[in-house]
């Protein structure tokens, strides 16, 4: 696609479920990131990848958070155990990184909305 | 820690009123300033950016100045519409490192005909 894709766009999970969400960046870039938005706040930085390789998870908030992107491509975030304070959008970014020369544009899709009950 | 402090919201303009949305910053070296859209129902978009101090970035008749001395990159726009209704988020990335962005915690516009 033309865009950043992420699904599913809506997750409703009870207090204990694992869940995960899934972004499909825009093809051929390098970099990928996650950033969590509570509601009225601005988005706040989890984890960024360049590749498949993971190189700052420093905004991560738990051992329940991880993320993956194996193949350079696809990106996973998943959260254990989820707890009622994990609502919030998740949301992802891609950018050309590397390919582009650096300091490039983030593209952001549209966020998976996320309420644990 | 690096932040950014942004006019906070909402606020409501008739068509054609002048805008202006303050954003000040806190950060160590030279960082990149931005400006995103969010539009109801969609994604955050980039509206415009500076890389250095006294850039200025325009789009779609907003424009912001990246003013150094001050810690400031204030958005304007001389004569909003119906459509720019939307929340606006300032965010700086610095040089270097994992190319994080930083947000505000955003400004809701409302503008009505």
């Amino acid at each position: 696609g033309a865009g950043v894709s992420q699904s599913p766009r809506y997750k409703v999970a009870k207090r204990g479920q694992d869940v995960a969400l899934r972004c499909d960046p825009i093809s051929g870039h390098v970099s990928l990131f996650w950033y969590q938005q509570a509601l009225g706040q601005g988005p706040e930085f989890l984890t960024y990848f360049q590749n498949e390789a993971q190189l700052d998870k420093s905004g991560l908030p738990s051992d329940r958070f991880f993320a993956e992107r194996p193949e350079g491509s696809v990106s996973t975030l998943k959260i254990q155990r989820t707890q009622q304070e994990d609502s919030a959008v998740y949301l992802c970014a891609s950018s050309l990184g590397l390919a582009g020369g650096g300091q490039e544009t983030q593209y952001f899709g549209p966020g998976t909305r996320l309420l644990v009950l | 820690g690096d932040s950014v402090t942004q006019m906070e919201g909402p606020v409501t303009l008739s068509e054609e009123a002048f805008l202006t949305i303050n954003c000040t910053y806190t950060a160590t070296g030279y960082p990149s300033l931005f400006w995103y859209v969010q539009y109801p129902g969609e994604g955050l978009q980039l509206l415009l950016k500076a890389t250095k101090a006294d850039d200025k970035g325009s789009n779609k008749g907003f424009e912001a100045t990246y003013r150094k001395e001050t810690t400031s990159f204030h958005l304007e726009k001389g004569s909003v519409q119906v459509s720019d209704s939307a929340v606006y988020f300032c965010a700086l990335r610095k040089q270097g490192g994992s190319e994080k962005l930083v947000f505000g915690k955003g400004m809701k516009l409302t503008v009505n005909p």
